[in-house]
């Protein structure tokens, strides 16, 4: 089946410092990754996504690689800022002829400090 | 543009009562999901929608959960009773088609005591 890992949390930095946020997959067929964010009392928004191997996906200044041979999405951003303290899920689908189902990992709670 | 709008957002019950949540998904969207997210964990799909016929339930425990769509628009979600195992953030997405991006609600959050 298809599962998603994402590093476990919560994560705490300080402002301006780099994030990486760790997640892996293992899909049944060829996925597509996304990165959602949750901000605090809001629904989750998609934040970046690729869909084939090496694409970059990219979004207020966060970039994640979809890097097939690693089967890895890992989340970036060179200087965090406190309004990115939220809660990020890494999510996968795989096609299967319009019945696509979002399937995610467990949420890494990011806190940044001033 | 008005996103997807849930009622109500925080729900408190005892335990074996009913409880319904609503959502109405954003205009012109054929496609509506729920899902259900425990603390701690990413969402799982309960149910999803193409405009009034369900087309995945598979994971929904239909012993106490159902759902309705009936005009395809807007959606309840229903437990009846409720258990404290319940007790979880029941979320709804919209999007235009099955393929296209899932737009998300705030969430209701559910407490049974």
């Amino acid at each position: 089946g298809n599962s998603v890992t994402q590093m476990e949390g919560p994560v705490t930095l300080s402002e301006e410092a780099f994030l990486t946020i760790n997640c892996t997959y293992t899909a049944t067929g060829y996925p597509s990754l996304f990165w959602y964010v949750q901000y605090p009392g809001e629904g989750l928004q998609l934040l970046l996504k690729a869909t084939k191997a090496d694409d970059k996906g990219s979004n207020k200044g966060f970039e994640a690689t979809y890097r097939k041979e690693t089967t890895s999405f890992h989340l970036e951003k060179g200087s965090v800022q406190v309004s990115d303290s939220a809660v990020y899920f890494c999510a996968l689908t795989v096609s299967n002829f319009g019945n696509e189902k979002l399937t995610f990992g467990t949420g890494t709670r990011l806190t940044i400090i001033p | 543009e008005a996103g997807v709008v849930q009622s109500p957002r925080y729900k408190i019950i005892e335990k074996k009562q009913p409880v319904a949540f609503w959502c109405n998904p954003i205009s012109g969207h054929n496609t509506l999901y729920w899902y259900l997210q425990n603390l701690g964990q990413g969402p799982e799909l309960l149910i999803r929608y193409e405009n009034e016929e369900a087309v995945d339930d598979s994971q929904l425990p239909k012993d106490r959960f159902s759902a309705e769509r009936l005009k395809g628009v807007d959606s309840t979600l229903k437990i009846q009773p409720a258990e404290l195992g319940d007790s979880a953030v029941y979320l709804c997405a919209s999007s235009f088609e099955p393929s296209y991006e899932q737009f998300f609600g705030p969430g209701t959050r559910l407490t049974v005591l």
